[in-house]
């Protein structure tokens, strides 16, 4: 398996665009988390999906925040407009975990710059 | 809120040498504690994880303590390589909710 694959790598935007990230999960798991990390506020759980529904949206930002997982095999994090604070690395993983999870499987991640 | 932290920013140690990492948390009703490492330009990998009712666990080269007295956590290398160079995350799980991650630790080892 080629693990969780992210795209884009690097995303470089001004500030007021739009910007989609994308996700593929480890097939056959359930489970699957955004996370952004960044050097003041270390990793954060922005949001996770359990079986393609989003169990807990909490730490989403704000509204300009949109996450999707249509199937089972893609998930999109959006933020429109984008702004400069939003620059950050983007991880997305996944999980086989049942009720606990103690293992997540992460993407390279996406590094955000908005300018 | 309650979170996870760790008490050192940096540790540097001697190849060869075993390294200890510590970690305070604050959430007495976490079901896990997990250990991750993250290299630079990857994301976070799993290394080892234990159960609350738990004291020790072992895998290969590393051993997590938990001490539920002082809520400390630590995850011991033992024979540190240049490949264990890295930034470590305690992270906890509170059943049905994703990970939450402390602050990491980096790990430099010292040919």
């Amino acid at each position: 398996d080629a693990g969780v694959i992210q795209s884009p790598r690097h995303e470089v935007t001004e500030m007021g665009q739009e910007v989609t990230l994308r996700c593929k999960p480890i097939s056959g798991h359930n489970s699957l988390f955004w996370y952004r990390q960044t050097m003041m506020r270390g990793l954060e759980l922005l949001i996770y999906f359990n079986n393609n529904v989003p169990i807990d949206d909490s730490g989403m930002p704000e509204d300009r925040f949109s996450a999707k997982m249509p199937n089972a095999s893609f998930s999109t994090l959006k933020i429109q407009p984008s702004e400069p604070r939003d620059s950050a690395v983007y991880f997305c993983a996944s999980s086989s975990g049942g009720s606990v999870i103690t293992e997540a499987f992460f993407g390279q991640g996406t590094r955000l710059t908005v300018v | 809120g309650e979170s996870v932290g760790l008490h050192l920013p940096t540790l540097s140690v001697q190849e060869g040498d075993n390294s200890i990492i510590n970690c305070a948390y604050s959430n007495s009703a976490s079901d896990y504690f997990i250990w991750y490492k993250q290299e630079s330009g990857k994301g976070p990998q799993f290394i080892i994880d234990i159960r609350s009712n738990m004291d020790k666990r072992q895998g290969q080269r590393v051993t997590v303590l938990l001490n539920k007295t002082v809520k400390h956590l630590s995850l011991q290398i033992a024979a540190t390589q240049p490949g264990d160079s890295a930034v470590y995350f305690c992270a906890e799980n509170i059943k049905r909710r994703a990970l939450t991650f402390g602050s990491g630790t980096r790990l430099q080892v010292q040919p």
